[in-house]
């Protein structure tokens, strides 16, 4: 079992602030990092598939950041709005699609 | 993005009896695909990956006589409980491996909550 851990597990924020938390996983036999997007009762949403050192992703108001060399990625989200509330969850991928998840960062945003 | 299915959505059954979970990718083929399950408070954890045409590999600790998974299809995988346990009960979700240029992205289905009493 691989240690990928994520924090905050949870945070509030205010509609229109900006947010970050991370997920942090092993740096060696490194793949790939997933990122998902949970809301209650959907599916997982993916949000990125980062491989480079270095990369940065963005899709829309979230982006994402990469450090495979010390392990450990960034999810922004800037001017948060009530439809970004949801369970972030990152996952380890060491190349064979076998994900080991996070726990997830549960985001609420407060009209 | 693709889109994969799963059924039932919830299921409440009594202890002994056998359960069976669908997982279909509807507007991709899936050669692989993959069974987690969330215990309460816990992360996501594979259960077992599902290969199209051949035998299902199980992660650790996950008995491959009491989680029966068949791949039948390049657009269906099913995962049966059989004689299901109270403890058995937990959150079962499916995801599915879109091949493609660069890294793949597994899409997944919105889970199976199973109660067993």
């Amino acid at each position: 079992i691989l240690n990928v851990e994520q924090s905050p597990q949870s945070l509030h924020v205010q509609e229109g602030d900006s947010t970050n938390f991370t997920c942090s996983f092993p740096s060696s036999n490194f793949y790939a990092l997933h990122w998902y997007r949970w809301e209650t009762a959907k599916s997982p949403e993916a949000l990125f598939v980062m491989t480079l050192n270095g990369d940065e992703k963005k899709k829309g108001r979230i982006s994402a950041t990469l450090n495979t060399k010390e392990g450990y990625s960034y999810l922004y989200i800037k001017g948060s709005q009530p439809e970004d509330s949801a369970t972030y969850l990152c996952a380890f991928n060491p190349g064979d699609y076998k994900l080991s998840f996070g726990a997830g960062t549960t985001v609420t945003v407060r009209a | 993005g693709a889109v994969v299915s799963q059924h039932p959505s919830w299921v409440i059954c009594k202890s002994g009896t056998s359960v069976k979970i669908e997982c279909r990718s509807l507007d991709f083929q899936a050669t692989t695909m993959f069974w987690y399950r969330q215990f309460p408070k816990q992360s996501l954890m594979l259960m077992a990956t599902s290969n199209e045409g051949s035998k299902a590999t199980y992660e650790q600790g996950v008995e491959k006589d009491k989680f029966l998974i068949n791949h039948a299809s390049l657009t269906l995988s099913t995962l049966t409980v059989t004689s299901a346990h109270p403890e058995d009960s937990s959150f079962y979700i499916c995801s599915a491996r879109q091949v493609g240029q660069g890294p793949d992205t597994q899409y997944f289905g919105p889970g199976t909550r199973l109660t067993v009493l």
